[in-house]
């Protein structure tokens, strides 16, 4: 079945440092969103990206989707404690309908 | 004004019980789901409703029955509780079929079976 992979499961950084979570689906998505879950909350939408090859820029986050449409990624500039939770990628295609999330990473901040 | 709500936030019942959740969104949203999140944190789509019609049933075992009322609600029933299905459970709707847009996540209900 469709499955969404997503890297790393952890990542513990400095506030001030750069920080990516990868996203790869087995199947061609037709669109592929971001969700943030702090600790403790439910996840929120952050964008959705839908052309080939799109980038778009949220302040310090840059969400990319692949040319094939297989794969898109989520990188923070100088990370700052708000920053920290669990970024879920999750990617829709045509013929199912379902949206399946990756298994999401979660972020952790130092002061 | 909560958009998705769900009740209850914390369930802690013994095995063997039967428990329902209930969750209702206020968007005007023609599609809701369940989620399971289990302790890794990984999200798993259980069911999809569209205009109270199921359109997505994963595999989850027979003991889940979701009920849909009517398009803004989507209760999740729960027969003979057993340890595994300790989790939290996430309600969520979306405008335009299955995921077509945004999903708007209800707050969880974490659901401890002892």
């Amino acid at each position: 079945g469709q499955q969404v992979m997503q890297i790393p499961q952890y990542q513990h950084v400095q506030e001030g440092e750069d920080f990516t979570t990868y996203c790869n689906s087995s199947t061609t998505l037709s669109n592929i969103q971001w969700y943030k879950q702090r600790p403790g909350g439910h996840p929120v939408f952050l964008i959705q990206l839908v052309k080939s090859g799109e980038v778009k820029k949220q302040k310090r986050l840059t969400f990319q989707f692949g040319e094939a449409k297989k794969n898109s990624s989520l990188h923070i500039t100088a990370t700052q404690t708000t920053d920290v939770g669990t970024y879920f990628c999750a990617g829709k295609t045509s013929n199912t309908g379902k949206l399946i999330f990756g298994q999401g990473t979660t972020l952790q901040v130092k002061p | 004004d909560t958009a998705v709500s769900q009740t209850p936030k914390y369930l802690v019942t013994q095995m063997g019980n039967d428990k329902s959740i209930k969750c209702e969104q206020n968007l005007g949203h023609d599609t809701m789901y369940w989620y399971k999140q289990d302790s890794k944190k990984f999200l798993k789509i259980m069911f999809s409703y569209n205009n109270k019609e199921l359109i997505i049933n994963e595999t989850v075992p027979n003991r889940f029955s979701p009920k849909s009322p009517d398009k803004a609600h989507l209760n999740l029933h729960i027969n003979s509780l057993e340890l595994g299905d300790s989790a939290v459970y996430f309600c969520a709707s979306s405008p335009l079929g299955t995921g077509g847009t945004e999903a708007f996540f209800g707050q969880g209900t974490r659901l401890t079976v002892v």
